[in-house]
């Protein structure tokens, strides 16, 4: 079946510094989603990539689709405590239908 | 809207009991999606609905696991008899439209099997 990994598992970075996590599917998506979970919560959606190579960018957050719609990554520049949290990626995969499956997660611990 | 709607929030039961999550997801979605979370496996889609009708349970563990979407606004995640393997948050997710559409989640149920 179709596999979502995404790496590193764990982040720690102090604040101020840059993160980026990637994520890698088995299979070629018809789309990419971004969502962060912060402790204790529920996923959150930040974001939606469709289009090979195509690059987003949310205040300090950046986001990109690999040119063979199967791999993604998602940076975060000058990190901030507010910023910690576990970030996932979600694909479909093309001809997949509405079946969103998440990837394994990157958790972000950003110390002061 | 008042979201994606789970109860209960938490539920601790005896291994053997039955047990049932209950979803109400954003009124004029038509995609609802559970998932279960646990630290060892991440985030697994256990079955999706399209209008109602189930589309893929390929994620459904076994046969102790069972789901249904009566109407349009309500959903139930069973679980019969539940042992403590099955401990972990549970998460109602619904998307308005089949693609390329965000997925609202819940606030989870908590279950814990003792």
């Amino acid at each position: 079946g179709q596999q979502v990994m995404q790496i590193p598992q764990y982040q720690h970075v102090q604040e101020g510094e840059d993160f980026t996590t990637y994520c890698n599917s088995s299979t070629t998506l018809s789309n990419i989603q971004w969502y962060k979970q912060r402790p204790g919560g529920h996923p959150v959606f930040l974001i939606q990539l469709v289009k090979s190579g195509e690059v987003k960018k949310q205040k300090r957050l950046t986001f990109q689709f690999g040119e063979a719609k199967k791999n993604s990554s998602l940076h975060i520049t000058a990190t901030q405590t507010t910023d910690v949290g576990t970030y996932f990626c979600a694909g479909r995969i093309t001809g997949g239908g509405n079946k969103l499956t998440f990837g394994t997660g990157t958790q972000l611990k950003v110390e002061l | 809207d008042a979201g994606v709607i789970q109860s209960p929030r938490h539920e601790v039961t005896e291994m053997g009991q039955e047990v049932t999550l209950r979803c109400k997801p954003i009124s004029g979605h038509n995609s609802l999606f559970w998932y279960r979370q646990t630290m060892m496996r991440g985030l697994e889609l256990l079955i999706y609905f399209n209008n109602n009708v189930p589309i893929d349970d390929s994620g459904m563990p076994e046969d102790r696991f069972s789901a249904k979407m009566p109407n349009a606004s309500f959903s139930t995640l069973k679980i019969q008899p539940s042992e403590p393997r099955d401990s972990a948050v549970y998460f109602c997710a619904s998307s308005f439209g089949r693609l390329n559409t965000e997925a609202f989640f819940g606030q989870g149920t908590r279950l814990t099997v003792v």
